[in-house]
């Protein structure tokens, strides 16, 4: 049974690009949320997806967008890219029944802007 | 003032001590409650649920106490191998997520 996986790994932007990252669920999960961890901090709540409708959303400007797909899949893009950005971009997902008591985090994605 | 607080790290024990981490959060409506681990570069795994009546799970040890909105973790018999971030974590109506900074502990033989 796969975990919930990410891509890319690593990824290196330049300030002002648009960058879209992307987050599979484990299998039969239909809720994903995202979170961004800067060094040194915890992770902090960006938005969720439940059929391909935002559920919630953190304190995270619009440039932060995303979308779900019908086969759960989610991404998350990033447009106008500043350095505040880096950070390591963590998917979560769960059934959305039991989304307040368990959450699957993934590898992430490690985004460098420079 | 940060939704959830933890103790600022980091814990630098000896193999065999017992280690203790607090955590206070500041939203009443919060609804679940746990503690990750975070190795360096890895991304959090659950470690356990905290309940009211406090759990247990082999030498790690939780507590909540909602009426002081406090939570804590207690290692015993610490291993090298428990050396990493522990994150202390509520969530909201909705399954949002909210984390702490993170308490990073290391253990040396």
């Amino acid at each position: 049974d796969a975990g919930v996986t990410q891509s890319p790994t690593h990824l290196i932007k330049t300030r002002g690009q648009q960058v879209t990252l992307r987050c599979s669920p484990k299998s039969g999960h239909d809720t994903v949320s995202w979170y961004q961890q800067a060094l040194g901090q915890g992770p902090q709540f960006i938005f969720q997806y439940y059929e391909e409708e935002e559920r919630q959303r953190g304190n995270f400007p619009d440039r932060f967008s995303g979308h779900q797909f019908p086969n759960y899949s989610s991404e998350l893009n990033v447009n106008a890219l500043l350095l505040g950005d880096s950070a390591l971009y963590l998917c979560a997902s769960s059934f959305v029944d039991r989304v307040a008591y368990e959450q699957y985090f993934g590898p992430g994605t490690r985004l460098t802007v420079t | 003032r940060k939704e959830v607080e933890q103790d600022p790290g980091p814990f630098n024990v000896p193999e065999g001590a017992t280690v203790a981490f607090n955590c206070t959060y500041s939203n009443s409506a919060s609804q679940s409650f746990f503690w990750y681990r975070q190795d360096c570069r890895k991304e959090p795994k659950l470690l356990m649920s905290v309940y009211s009546s406090g759990n247990e799970d082999g030498r790690f040890t939780a507590q909540l106490n909602r009426a002081s909105q406090y939570i804590s973790l207690l290692i015993r018999d610490s291993k090298l191998s428990d050396s990493a971030t522990y994150l202390c974590v509520v969530s909201l109506q909705g399954g949002k997520l909210i984390f702490g900074q993170g308490t990073e502990l290391s253990v040396k033989p």
